[in-house]
């Protein structure tokens, strides 16, 4: 069974710090693998999807890379900004199914 | 352009009680699904829709039903809450299983 791990599940962080935030999962063989955004009290917004295939995503100051073999993922986000302040999820789905798994997060804070 | 709307955004419910989570996706979409988010335990996949017409079992169905009422319609019914259902459910759509998916603001759930 697929198992998503996120770690840490909070970072603090002051305005304009490069961060990595980590997630890990356990069965390799992946058909893609997606990062979210949670601001609290609202709905998930997707921010990057990497396929199996491919080794990473850049979309503005984010990128998210994949290594497959090590069961791993990183979300990179430069110059943070207060804004960024939100829950990052990542989710697998494998190859053969259907059905995202879902890490439990990281809870971000950037300060002013 | 709406994307994922539910209604209602919040309900309290005795146990015992019945009710149904509406949710409609405007972007032409064929898969659509229902989340849980409960803290410490991330998103958890009730049921899907995969295309219209089809529904399948996630990681957690009991106690729920589902019905693809037409393609921009998925419905989530509680016949007989139970407190363990107090949560946020969430509606999501993709274009097709596997692709990028899409969330509503999401509906809190409260059983008394």
């Amino acid at each position: 069974k697929q198992e998503v791990t996120q770690i840490p599940a909070a970072l603090s962080v002051p305005e304009g710090e490069n961060l990595v935030l980590n997630c890990s999962f356990t069965d390799s063989a992946i058909y893609n693998l997606q990062w979210f955004r949670q601001d609290p009290g609202k709905g998930l917004t997707s921010l990057l999807l990497i396929q199996s295939s491919q080794r990473e995503q850049t979309s503005g100051r984010l990128n998210a890379s994949l290594d497959k073999s090590s069961g791993r993922s990183t979300l990179y986000i430069a110059a943070s900004q207060p804004g960024d302040s939100a829950t990052y999820l990542c989710a697998v789905v494998n190859t053969g199914f259907q059905k995202l798994v879902f890490g439990t997060g990281t809870r971000l804070l950037v300060s002013p | 352009n709406a994307g994922v709307t539910q209604t209602p955004k919040f309900q309290v419910l005795k146990t015992g009680q019945s009710m149904t989570l509406q949710c409609a996706q405007d972007m032409n979409h064929n898969s659509m699904y229902w989340y849980r988010q409960d803290p410490g335990m991330g998103l958890r996949l009730i049921y899907y829709s995969a295309s219209e017409g089809t529904t399948d079992k996630g990681e957690v169905p009991n106690g729920y039903n589902v019905s693809r009422l037409n393609k921009r319609e998925f419905s989530l019914r509680l016949e007989s809450a139970a407190p363990s259902q107090t949560s946020v459910y969430f509606c999501a759509s993709s274009r097709q299983t596997q692709e990028t998916q899409y969330f509503g603001p999401g509906t809190r759930l409260l059983v008394l």
